[in-house]
């Protein structure tokens, strides 16, 4: 298994300002994911963090406004930029160890956010 | 691209009881499904998951099965117990090698003492 933590585990925050949401894995992992859950719902991917290159996003989601890094396998960063209460969310990071296919897909705590 | 639905929403079994979540996909080129419990407050954990090359797969009291030709893949509990209280998240896997996940819309499950 991979262990998975996030930092910081919520906030509360003005709207206007941004948020950079970190996420460490104990182990090399060939994939990482950034998900959101808003309150009571399922889990919406946003984007595939890949190393060393610019994110794959999903459709709905951009780059100008979730900016994502991954400078090891490792590491990876989410930034909410330019927060409106929308944004209220928990936003969890995954990570993969394989990459082969049918791969087990750890969750880290999540990240909860509130945008006032 | 892929979409999961996911049925009921919300079920409530008596302890000891038996407890079925049905998720249907719309991509027949899907190839891996994982079943996750989110307790209240609490990260998504894989309880189970199957392959397209199986039908059925057993660990404990927990099943998954699955119909290539149907689209559709169940999750049973059986001897249902207060701590299986949680939500949980069908989830299909359109990209070999890929991993992305498309997750269903969740069954909030209650077991009932």
């Amino acid at each position: 298994s991979a262990v998975i933590s996030q930092k910081p585990s919520r906030d509360i925050c003005q709207r206007g300002t941004s948020l950079t949401i970190q996420c460490q894995v104990d182990s090399q992992v060939t994939m990482m994911f950034w998900y959101r859950q808003q309150p009571g719902q399922s889990l919406t991917l946003i984007a595939t963090a890949n190393q060393g290159s610019e994110a794959t996003y999903e459709s709905g989601f951009v780059i100008d406004k979730f900016p994502i890094s991954r400078p090891n396998l490792t590491f990876s960063t989410l930034t909410v930029s330019n927060m409106s209460p929308e944004d209220s969310s928990i936003y969890l990071c995954s990570a993969v160890r394989g990459g082969g296919g049918g791969e087990t897909q750890y969750f880290g705590p999540g990240t909860r956010l509130l945008v006032l | 691209g892929e979409n999961v639905e996911q049925h009921p929403s919300t079920l409530s079994v008596q302890e000891g009881d038996s407890a079925v979540i049905k998720c249907t996909y719309s991509d027949s080129a899907s190839n891996y499904f994982p079943w996750y419990k989110q307790e209240l407050g609490k990260r998504p954990q894989l309880i189970i998951d199957i392959r397209s090359n199986v039908g059925e797969k057993k660990d404990q009291r927990i099943a998954v099965t699955l119909n290539k030709t149907a689209k559709h893949f169940s999750l049973h509990i059986t001897e249902t117990q207060p701590e299986d209280s949680a939500v949980y998240f069908c989830a299909a896997s359109i990209d070999f090698g890929n991993e992305k996940l498309t997750f269903g819309t969740g069954t909030r499950l209650t077991i009932i003492p």
